[in-house]
């Protein structure tokens, strides 16, 4: 099975921050990368997909980076909506695999 | 606009078992593939089991391999997910995703989630 490992777990941050979450792959997964926002009491929605592709209705602070084994989520500048879970999962190959999710905090 | 709508979970006993749903609407839903995943009571989430647009397919995670079936109606839009010798760890909230290919691309991501249904296996 393929492992995802995201970091850091979870961070503090400030509205307006520039915040970087990394996700790497235990093996090269392509670019069949996935990142997902969960908050509290909902179910997850979709950011990036195919490590780079914004989803329709995501707004621009969002951004998705990387290929073979290691990416990147970056929100440019966080926006107090944006406090949340968010986990990467690959698509490459299955079992399809999230990471453990970071948690973005105040 | 896309909805999907799980049911059947509840409280059961290990080892007993229990049949959960998910009603489609809004799309082609014979022309998707879907997914169940789940997430156990504050963690995260975990990959379950996956069925083709046509049924055509079918893939578990180890976890629950020879446990849990997959299965779809598409005369219904209905999916399913049928589980035997439900074991504690088993507890979690199910959700059913559809899973969309981008262009191009043979590997998709999960476009729309259900809310989800929460089962508890517990004496």
């Amino acid at each position: 099975d393929i492992q995802m490992t995201q970091s850091p777990s979870s961070l503090s941050a400030s509205v307006g921050d520039r915040v970087t979450i990394t996700c790497r792959a235990s093996q090269s997964i392509n670019i069949y990368l996935n990142w997902y926002q969960q908050k509290p009491g909902k179910a997850p929605n979709v950011l990036i997909y195919t490590a780079s592709s914004l989803q329709s209705g995501v707004p621009s602070r969002f951004s998705g980076s990387g290929s073979g084994t290691d990416f990147t989520l970056t929100i440019s500048s966080l926006q107090p909506e944006d406090f949340a879970t968010y986990y990467c999962q690959q698509s490459y190959t299955s079992p399809y695999t999230f990471g453990q999710g970071t948690k973005v905090e105040i | 606009q896309v909805q999907l709508v799980e049911s059947g979970g509840g409280v059961v006993q290990p080892g007993r078992t229990l049949r959960l749903s998910c009603a489609a609407s809004g799309f082609t839903f014979s022309s998707y593939g879907m997914h169940w995943v789940r997430q156990a009571p504050g963690k995260g989430l975990e990959w379950v089991a996956l069925i083709w647009y046509d049924g055509g397919n079918k893939d578990y995670a180890d976890s629950v391999k020879g446990r849990f079936t997959i299965s779809r109606d598409n005369s219904k839009n209905t999916l399913y997910l049928q589980m035997n010798s439900l074991r504690a760890e088993d507890t979690a909230l199910y959700y059913c995703a559809r899973s969309v290919w981008p262009p191009g691309h043979s590997h998709g991501y999960y476009e729309s989630w259900g809310q989800g249904t929460l089962v508890t296996v517990s004496s």
